[in-house]
């Protein structure tokens, strides 16, 4: 099972609304990545977590908070969020964080901000 | 520092003729390379990889690339398009000794005429 998972796929929400992204992997995979991806735009990264303990956050608005409850799952939590946000926003999982390690993604959540 | 420069932002070709992608990289150390394939409302895929070894390096679904020092380059090729191939691509370059962090090119949209 090379594959990651994320739920939902689209995601439409007011400036006002909490909700939450999903990502899931079973590859045994000890270190996950969240990117957001503009269109057009290659992805940037947003933050990083090695056995479940986060090691890099890009300085993301604290609007956005990730929560990773598990090897296999890395949720990031929404609240409050701009409609400048909206945007694709990519789950990765690779298997550590060395350099010749490959990063699997997944198809992505897309989100509307209105 | 690390940097990946893709030129062209979109790249047109007939069914059946030579893909050329072209990714230049700049690097203090040793590089890291990779190729991914992203296709319209999907995650992105890896295509190919280059770490040390035979510089050229040969990927999914026929594309290869070579890497050559002298020139700071890593061009994917592909000697017959698809209509499946229509996708964006993007070159992304880590360095070693440094951040295990990819930096991506602004990618290429490839486009395929019938």
């Amino acid at each position: 099972d090379t594959e990651v998972t994320q739920t939902p796929k689209h995601l439409v929400m007011g400036m006002t609304n909490k909700k939450s992204l999903k990502c899931e992997q079973h590859m045994g995979h000890r270190a996950m990545y969240w990117y957001k991806q503009k269109a057009k735009k290659p992805p940037e990264l947003m933050f990083v977590y090695s056995y479940e303990k986060l090691s890099i956050n890009e300085s993301v608005p604290s609007r956005f908070s990730p929560e990773c409850p598990n090897s296999s799952l890395l949720n990031l939590h929404l609240h409050a969020l701009q409609p400048e946000d909206s945007a694709l926003y990519l789950c990765a999982s690779s298997r550590g964080t060395g350099l010749q390690e490959t990063q699997y993604f997944g198809p992505g959540t897309r989100l509307l901000v209105l | 520092a690390q940097s990946v420069t893709q030129l062209g932002s979109h790249v047109s070709v007939s069914e059946g003729a030579l893909v050329l992608l072209r990714c230049n990289y700049s690097s203090s150390v040793p590089p890291y390379l990779f190729w991914y394939v992203q296709y319209p409302n999907q995650g992105l895929q890896l295509l190919l990889k280059y770490t040390t070894g035979a510089t050229l390096v040969k990927g999914i679904n026929g594309f290869e690339a070579e890497f050559k020092k002298s020139e700071t380059s890593f061009h994917l090729t592909k000697p017959s398009a698809h209509m499946s191939d229509a996708a964006e691509y993007f070159c992304a370059v880590l360095s070693s000794g440094g951040s295990y962090i990819p930096t991506f090119g602004r990618g290429t949209s490839l486009i395929v005429h019938p």
